[in-house]
């Protein structure tokens, strides 16, 4: 298994309260990637990195932020929990943009 | 615009039988063509990948995949379900230099 882990893997909190999510990888991986999953919607992309200090938004990026001090660490923040946000977020690495990524075990946060 | 389908949401076979879940793509470009299976609780596996050549693609777990151009389609097929295989399964294109996207899901089930 590619080494991944994500922190916390539970999460409930309050709505309006800030959250940040951490990935961790020891691949050194220059691409790190951060979804939600959502029955029916498969995974959506929120931000992905192609380096340190180098970001973009996804798909779903309104509410969230990302930070990538290392290129091991990738940090997902959630400024102002809403419920809408209540979801399992996955983060992903690979090497190249477009080629396989492999998967950390997974977020589950729950906003209140 | 691009786009991911799996047409079965759910699926229901019995152990031994076999199994094919269907995948459409609308994509410009050539794409890289991705399966994962996702057991409850755990992270996406990558279970096989098509970047070129062969149209047919050997994955673990005795698992197949057939890209047909004509069709945009990456069928994900197995000829004899066991048990374990219970699972979400992901259908995943991606284009170089691009973002990757995630078809819904298939849930399957096996019967005994």
């Amino acid at each position: 298994d590619a080494g991944i882990t994500q922190s916390p893997r539970h999460k409930v909190t309050e709505t309006g309260t800030p959250v940040t999510l951490r990935c961790h990888q020891t691949e050194n991986h220059r691409y790190m990637y951060w979804y939600r999953q959502d029955p029916g919607h498969g995974l959506r992309l929120i931000h992905y990195s192609y380096g340190v200090k180098d970001t973009d938004k996804g798909e779903v990026s309104d509410g969230y932020s990302v930070s990538r001090s290392k290129t091991e660490d990738f940090l997902l923040t959630l400024e102002s929990a809403t419920s809408s946000q209540t979801s399992v977020y996955f983060c992903a690495i690979s090497e190249t943009q477009g080629s396989e990524q492999y998967f950390g075990p997974g977020t589950r946060l729950t906003v209140t | 615009a691009q786009s991911v389908t799996q047409p079965d949401i759910h699926i229901t076979v019995s152990e031994g039988a076999s199994l094919e879940l269907r995948c459409n793509y609308s994509y410009g470009a050539t794409p890289y063509l991705f399966w994962y299976v996702q057991s409850p609780g755990q992270g996406l596996q990558l279970l096989l990948k098509y970047f070129s050549g062969d149209t047919l693609v050997q994955g673990i777990k005795g698992f197949e995949a057939e890209f047909k151009r004509s069709q945009s389609s990456f069928n994900l097929r197995k000829p004899s379900v066991h048990w374990s295989d219970a699972a979400e399964y992901f259908c995943a294109v991606g284009v170089r230099n691009n973002d990757m996207r995630f078809g819904a899901g298939t849930r399957l089930t096996v019967k005994p």
